[in-house]
């Protein structure tokens, strides 16, 4: 599986745009990137995926970089409640064994 | 409303004893995932099955077992045999879809062994 590196923690103003980097530089043209993130004693949460292109919905932007080689998720206005551990995870488009492999990602915190 | 089901959401055992953790979705998926969190740490994958009947061990298996005898159910059991029972413990499900294969999750259980 293609690994990733996020940055262990970030934090923002409440209202300001968070951006969370993730380098996944050894993925490959069969796999896509995910982002879910977990708050506190919860399960986590999927926000969005994407293959190359930009993808926004309701929650979230993710921009890929045209190497594909690192993202960007941007929350374009936090709140108190996306202070949480966001996960960036590389998998393949059709994975046979459905895994999902996950890092430690980023406690994002955001401030009042 | 669909969804996945863990429970319980706190359980409590002595040392020695063996736990059945319970997990239930009604998202008619196929794949569903047993995941084990430490304090501050990731999620690490215990065993997971993709369809009836089969499961395939993840990456921290040793003393865990899983049954998937119904599509909608699986059950972890957390044996004695398991060093560091203590952990928050997550059931995951998914299905595969051409292009996304996003996973639900349950709300957790929250082992502490004593």
């Amino acid at each position: 599986d293609a690994k990733t590196t996020q940055p262990p923690s970030m934090d923002c103003a409440e209202g300001r745009a968070a951006n969370l980097p993730c380098n996944h530089s050894t993925i490959s043209g069969n796999e896509y990137v995910y982002w879910y993130r977990q708050i506190h004693s919860q399960g986590p949460q999927y926000i969005i995926h994407g293959l190359k292109n930009n993808e926004t919905n309701e929650m979230a932007s993710l921009i890929i970089t045209e190497d594909r080689k690192s993202s960007t998720l941007t929350l374009p206005h936090a709140t108190l409640r996306d202070t949480a551990v966001y996960y960036c995870i590389v998998r393949p488009r059709m994975d046979s064994s459905y895994k999902l492999i996950f890092g430690s990602g980023t406690r994002l915190l955001v401030r009042p | 409303d669909g969804g996945i089901t863990q429970s319980p959401k706190y359980l409590f055992r002595k040392e020695g004893q063996n736990v059945t953790l319970s997990c239930e979705q009604n998202l008619n998926h196929d794949a569903m995932y047993w995941y084990r969190q430490d304090p501050g740490q990731g999620l690490r994958l215990i065993y997971y099955s993709q369809i009836v009947n089969d499961f395939q061990k993840g990456d921290i298996a040793e003393g865990y077992s899983v049954s998937r005898e119904k599509k909608e159910s699986f059950p972890l059991t957390v044996t004695s045999a398991q060093k560091n029972p203590t952990a928050f413990y997550l059931c995951a499900s998914s299905t595969p879809r051409l292009g996304n294969t996003e996973a639900f999750f349950g709300q957790g259980t929250r082992l502490t062994v004593v």
